[in-house]
């Protein structure tokens, strides 16, 4: 069964950084692009980037490049993302979701992630 | 940026009612992706390469479309089906977007 296991909620302050994990089971991590995609009242869902774990290349929404970073660490088949310089517009639920060829068969549970001082 | 346009963004149906939404594309795709998405809960994979529906999905269900303009329809409504559907498609570079999400409300 696959299973894509998220960090728990983020209570961050203005500014700050923070990284969120994704960890994945019952498939062949390196097989696989991981997405995240975030989900906020105001935008509904938005594509953030995709990261081969094979190789770690990465692909990003332009609207993204410079908020969040893209690793994975296959020794324990993890997915991460590290968002940079958070501000208020930052403060959604992000999704991590298993990319099958042009869209996502498997989504994580999500993190909420709130910044306020 | 490839914008999706769902509506109605919000919608009401009885039981037993026939129900179609649309997603329409600012520029053409070869294909649309369906998700449903209930309160507090991930959006799951619903209707894939258009027509094709995620293992699970309840036959009543069917998607359809071309070029800028596709639907996702319930034959016949039912309590399970109200939720949030949302639209998505894919583009190479890679460019991925949603749609805003249509709220199916069970009248």
């Amino acid at each position: 069964e696959v299973q894509l296991q998220q960090s728990g909620p983020e209570l961050v302050k203005p500014g700050a950084s923070v990284k969120i994990s994704c960890k994945a089971s019952g498939y062949s991590f390196t097989g696989y692009y991981m997405h995240w995609v975030k989900q906020s009242h105001v935008k509904s869902l938005e594509w953030i980037g995709r990261i081969n774990p094979y190789n770690g290349a990465t692909s990003y929404n332009q609207n993204f490049k410079d908020k969040a970073s893209l690793t994975v660490d296959k020794s324990s088949s993890t997915a991460y993302m590290e968002l940079h310089s958070l501000t208020s517009e930052d403060s959604a639920v992000y999704y991590c979701a298993k990319g099958l060829r042009d869209y996502f068969d498997y989504w994580g549970q999500g993190t909420t992630l709130t910044v306020s001082s | 940026e490839n914008v999706l346009t769902q509506s109605p963004a919000i919608m009401s149906a009885s039981l037993g009612e026939k129900v179609t939404m649309s997603c329409r594309a600012s520029s053409s795709v070869n294909y649309m992706y369906w998700y449903q998405q209930k309160s507090d809960a991930s959006p799951k994979l619903w209707i894939y390469y258009t027509s094709n529906l995620a293992p699970g999905v309840p036959a009543r269900f069917s998607g359809s479309g071309s070029g800028n303009s596709y639907s996702l329809t319930i034959s016949s409504m039912e309590g399970e089906d109200a939720a949030t559907y949302y639209c998505q498609q894919f583009t190479s570079s890679p460019s991925i977007t949603f749609g805003a999400g249509t709220k199916l409300e069970l009248k």
